[in-house]
């Protein structure tokens, strides 16, 4: 089964707005990373937050992570219509062997 | 720098033939590669590690008959779907690292869309 649940499955906002997805998944991890995917498309990794951090930022992007709540956000801000796309998490499951499990993901849609 | 590239990006077999998929490190070595599959409008999902001069381990449920996996090089893995039939139509995609930034910094490749009919 997959890891990560990401929440909502899909967001639709305006250009200039900022968009917020959250992920939560159901083991001990070493990190949480956060993917992005256009349409067919492989993936692009967008950020890499450890268990130890609380916050990352990265460019407009930042994220979040509360191992307590076994939970993380990725906020985009001032958002463009190429951000476009959909937001995965994944984590390790606590392995180091480079094994990766994805939420369902965020299909975000923005318009201009 | 970490590039890798897959192909094909699309094939179309017919049912009960084989299609083979590569996933290649262009300019570093990669002693595991990674091959997920992603069903239209869902998540990917972990089918196996590719493990150079050894045997690939695969996840719980992917059958390694079905799916088999090959690493014969520092720079290539190899699935290969056999027998295919329409419910393997997916889109398979694999990911490798640099030795010294594993095991993170893992690069996805572009993907390969296979259908069968």
């Amino acid at each position: 089964s997959q890891q990560g649940e990401e929440d909502p499955q899909a967001l639709s906002i305006q250009e200039g707005e900022n968009a917020t997805m959250n992920c939560s998944y159901k083991t001990s991890i070493n990190n949480l990373q956060w993917y992005r995917q256009n349409s067919g498309r492989g993936l692009v990794h967008l950020i890499l937050i450890r268990s130890n951090e609380r916050e990352k930022h990265s460019g407009r992007l930042r994220v979040t992570l509360d191992t307590s709540k076994k939970s993380s956000s990725l906020l985009i801000t001032a958002s463009r219509a190429a951000d476009t796309a959909s937001y995965f998490c994944a984590t390790d499951r606590g392995s180091t062997l480079g094994r990766l499990y994805f939420g369902r993901g965020t299909q975000l849609t923005v318009w201009p | 720098g970490a590039v890798v590239s897959q192909h094909p990006s699309r094939v179309i077999c017919k049912s009960g033939t084989s299609v083979k998929i590569e996933c290649r490190s262009l300019d570093f070595q990669a002693t595991t590669m990674f091959w997920y599959r992603q069903f239209p409008k869902k998540s990917l999902m972990l089918m196996a590690t590719s493990n150079e001069g050894s045997k690939a381990t695969y996840e719980q449920g992917v059958e390694k008959d079905k799916f088999l996996i090959n690493h014969a090089s520092l720079t290539l893995s190899t699935l290969t779907v056999t027998s295919a039939h329409p419910e393997d139509s997916s889109f398979y995609i694999c990911s490798a690292s640099p030795r010294d930034r594993a095991p993170y910094g893992y690069t996805f490749g572009s993907g390969t869309r296979l259908t069968v009919v």
